[in-house]
C-alpha cells in the first residue's frame, strides 16, 4: 500500500467513448503526475501539477485532458482515444516539484485498452 | 527528457546467486539518481535516491553506487531470492529540473 490510489484498474473503451481515470493520494502530498507506460517503453512523463497547478504538459494529444480539482486528486479525461493509446496509465505524487530528491509515490496503474 | 540506458534489459539468476546490472545515464548537469523496484501487478516502490559521486546505497541484500563522472550507477542483489523477481527502473535527474527521465528498466527473475 503506497498511498496512492488509482480507479480504475482496468478499463475497456471503444474508440468514440468518454471515460475517466482517477487518483487519489492519503500522502499530503502537494504535486501529482501521470505517466504513460506503453509494451517494452520506458515510463513517459505526460502532466505534472503542482500545488494544484499544471507545470508540464509533455505535449499530449488534447484527447488526453487532466484535472486536478485539489492537491490529493487527480483525473485524466479520455475522448475519442486511439488504440494506440492503449498502455498502462500511472498515478504518481511527491511532496513537491521543488524537493527534487524526493521519492515518487505510485498508485498501481489504470490498464487502458481501446478498441 | 535524458537518455537512458539500463542493461541487461533482463536477466535470470538462481536462488542463491549474487547479481547486477547498470543505469548509464549523461553525466552533464547530474543532480541526482532514483532506483524503483516494480513488481509485476504492483506499483513502483522508491529503492533509493542518490545524490553524491561514489554514494554507495543499501537496504537489505540490495545496494546501488554511483559514479556521477562518468554517468552510471549499478545495481547489486546479493544472494537473490524469488522474492527479488521484478523490474528495476533508474532515473536521473537533471539540475534544475524535477522531471525524472526513467529508463526501460532490467527484469529480474530470480529462478528457485
Amino acid at each position: 500500500e503506497t498511498g496512492v490510489t488509482q480507479t480504475p484498474r482496468h478499463l475497456v473503451m471503444g474508440m468514440t467513448n468518454k471515460k475517466s481515470l482517477k487518483c487519489e493520494q492519503h500522502l499530503g502530498h502537494n504535486a501529482m503526475y501521470w505517466y504513460k507506460q506503453s509494451a517494452k517503453k520506458p515510463l513517459e512523463l505526460m502532466f505534472v501539477y503542482n500545488f494544484k497547478e499544471q507545470t508540464e504538459n509533455n505535449s499530449v494529444p488534447s484527447r488526453f485532458s487532466p484535472e486536478c480539482p485539489n492537491s490529493s486528486h487527480l483525473f485524466l479525461h479520455l475522448h475519442t482515444l486511439q488504440p494506440e493509446d492503449s498502455a498502462l496509465y500511472l498515478c504518481a505524487s511527491s511532496q513537491d516539484t521543488s524537493r527534487t530528491t524526493g521519492e515518487l509515490f505510485f498508485g498501481e496503474g489504470s490498464r487502458l485498452t481501446v478498441l | 527528457i535524458l537518455n537512458v540506458e539500463q542493461s541487461p534489459q533482463s536477466l535470470h539468476v538462481q536462488e542463491g546467486d549474487s547479481t547486477n546490472f547498470t543505469c548509464s545515464f549523461p553525466s552533464s548537469n547530474f543532480y541526482a539518481l532514483h532506483w524503483y523496484r516494480w513488481e509485476t501487478a504492483k506499483s513502483p516502490e522508491a529503492l533509493f535516491v542518490m545524490t553524491l559521486n561514489g554514494d554507495e546505497k543499501k537496504k537489505g541484500r540490495i545496494s546501488a553506487t554511483l559514479n556521477t563522472k562518468e554517468g552510471y550507477s549499478y545495481l547489486y542483489i546479493k544472494g537473490s531470492q524469488p522474492e527479488d523477481s521484478a523490474t528495476y527502473l533508474c532515473a536521473p535527474l537533471k539540475a534544475n529540473d524535477y522531471k525524472l527521465s526513467f529508463g526501460a528498466g532490467t527484469t529480474v527473475t530470480v529462478r528457485a
